[in-house]
């Protein structure tokens, strides 16, 4: 069935870079996204792949996909305190419907 | 820029009654989805709403619940009789039916508390 796992927390210090690990079992995902909850927040959208790139930069976010291994990643370069917020990875199915299958997010700490 | 809204932000409703979840999507999006995030829990896809019907619906997405675009703007989901177990956080969101874009724009969340 469709599942997404991903580690449930990361802590970084400020500057340093983070990255978040995420893997997926359905191989016909076609895209894979990145969205941050921040406390009291909604779910904003960060970036996300097409399933036929293996990688994507977006200013201080590079997104790398292992379709072979079925694993995501989302790298943060200099990490900010703003940056702390729960991280989560989701992938779309092939199909018309375009539902989306969340991971449980990844809650970053970025330490002064 | 635009953005999707919710109302209420948070709604307390006790257990039998109905609850009426507003949204508005992105104005010129075509395709409409409500998600729920119990706590603790990952987010749960319950129905997407293209071209005024129904495409898809979760097993979650029972005869309680309902979704209807009443006029033109507003996306609302009806649960008609609440279950302790509908508390959660219900997410809107909205996307375009453009060939490349496949993004979901999320509203800020209801946070539905049944007693």
């Amino acid at each position: 069935g469709e599942d997404v796992e991903q580690s449930l927390f990361l802590s970084v210090r400020e500057g340093d870079s983070s990255v978040i690990n995420c893997t997926y079992t359905d191989s016909s995902s076609t895209y894979l996204y990145w969205y941050k909850q921040e406390p009291g927040a909604g779910l904003q959208l960060l970036t996300y792949i097409f399933s036929n790139m293996d990688m994507k930069q977006d200013q201080r976010l590079t997104v790398l996909l292992n379709k072979k291994d079925k694993h995501l990643s989302l790298r943060i370069a200099d990490t900010q305190t703003g940056d702390s917020a729960i991280y989560f990875c989701a992938e779309s199915i092939a199909g018309n419907n375009r539902k989306l299958i969340w991971g449980l997010g990844t809650s970053l700490a970025v330490n002064p | 820029e635009p953005e999707v809204t919710q109302t209420p932000s948070h709604q307390v409703t006790q257990m039998g009654q109905e609850v009426i979840l507003r949204c508005v999507p992105i104005s010129n999006h075509l395709y409409f989805y409500w998600y729920r995030q119990i706590l603790g829990q990952k987010v749960e896809f319950l129905v997407s709403f293209y071209n005024n019907e129904i495409s898809e619906k979760s097993e979650i997405f029972d005869d309680q619940f309902s979704v209807e675009r009443p006029d033109g703007s507003n996306f609302t989901l009806k649960i008609r009789s609440t279950k302790l177990e509908d508390s959660a956080m219900y997410f809107c969101a909205s996307g375009t039916s453009g060939t490349v874009s496949y993004e979901q724009y999320f509203g800020p969340g209801t946070r539905l508390t049944v007693t």
